[in-house]
């Protein structure tokens, strides 16, 4: 039979303003953070990523935050784009970037023109 | 910028069959992984590769999956048996040591 999807998370966002996408991690010992942005029928596309020694990192438009106190991660996307739109996961990992990646449930993202 | 490549887009099988996925992935990459997402569900590891040896599996790689780097450039994902429930996209995915970890496209495979 057919599986049941999750509801993801969503979140509409008027174009040109910011928009924040929060996750919550599972593992305490996890010490590398990635958000990957999804497009329907494509693989995973890297946006950002952030190691354990750090709280803040920014790059092109997007900020990661990592609050490892409440085990928190969010993306800021600044001035939104309708290209934006897609769904978001964060991704935890121990011993930076080699083994396994755990995913997050996901938010889709949808910008209103 | 070099990307991971994954063949077919799409595959069609009946329930029983084999199938093999493959993937070329970044040129300098040491370790290869696969993934699946079920529709509508989040992306799941599979296999991580590195040194011509599977270095993790999740409960889900039993023994009707298996992974091969036949030559330099490719690494595939063999389903001997595939069941219904096998259908999903599968995502493979490279890195250098202590990296981003880069995703294909995907191969959506469908289980009649």
């Amino acid at each position: 039979g057919e599986s049941v999807g999750l509801h993801l998370p969503t979140l509409s966002v008027q174009e040109g303003d910011n928009s924040i996408i929060n996750c919550a991690y599972s593992n305490s010992a996890s010490d590398y953070f990635i958000w990957y942005k999804q497009e329907s029928g494509k693989g995973p596309q890297f946006i950002i990523d952030i190691r354990s020694n750090m709280d803040k990192r920014q790059g092109q438009r997007v900020t990661v935050l990592l609050n490892k106190t409440v085990k928190h991660l969010s993306l800021q996307i600044a001035a939104t784009q309708p290209g934006d739109s897609a769904v978001y996961f964060c991704a935890e990992n121990f011993n930076f970037g080699n083994e396994k990646l755990t995913f997050g449930t996901g938010t889709r993202l949808t910008i209103i023109p | 910028e070099p990307e991971v490549t994954q063949t077919p887009s799409h595959q069609v099988t009946q329930m029983g069959q084999e199938v093999i996925l493959r993937c070329v992935p970044i040129s300098n990459h040491l370790y290869f992984y696969w993934y699946r997402q079920i529709l509508g569900q989040k992306v799941e590891f599979l296999v991580s590769f590195y040194n011509n040896e599977i270095s993790e599996k999740s409960e889900i790689f039993d023994d009707q999956f298996s992974v091969e780097r036949p030559d330099g450039s490719n690494f595939t994902l063999k389903i001997r048996s595939t069941k219904l429930e096998d259908s999903a996209m599968y995502f493979c995915a490279s890195n250098r040591v202590t990296d981003t970890q880069y995703f294909g496209p995907g191969t959506r495979l469908t289980v009649l």
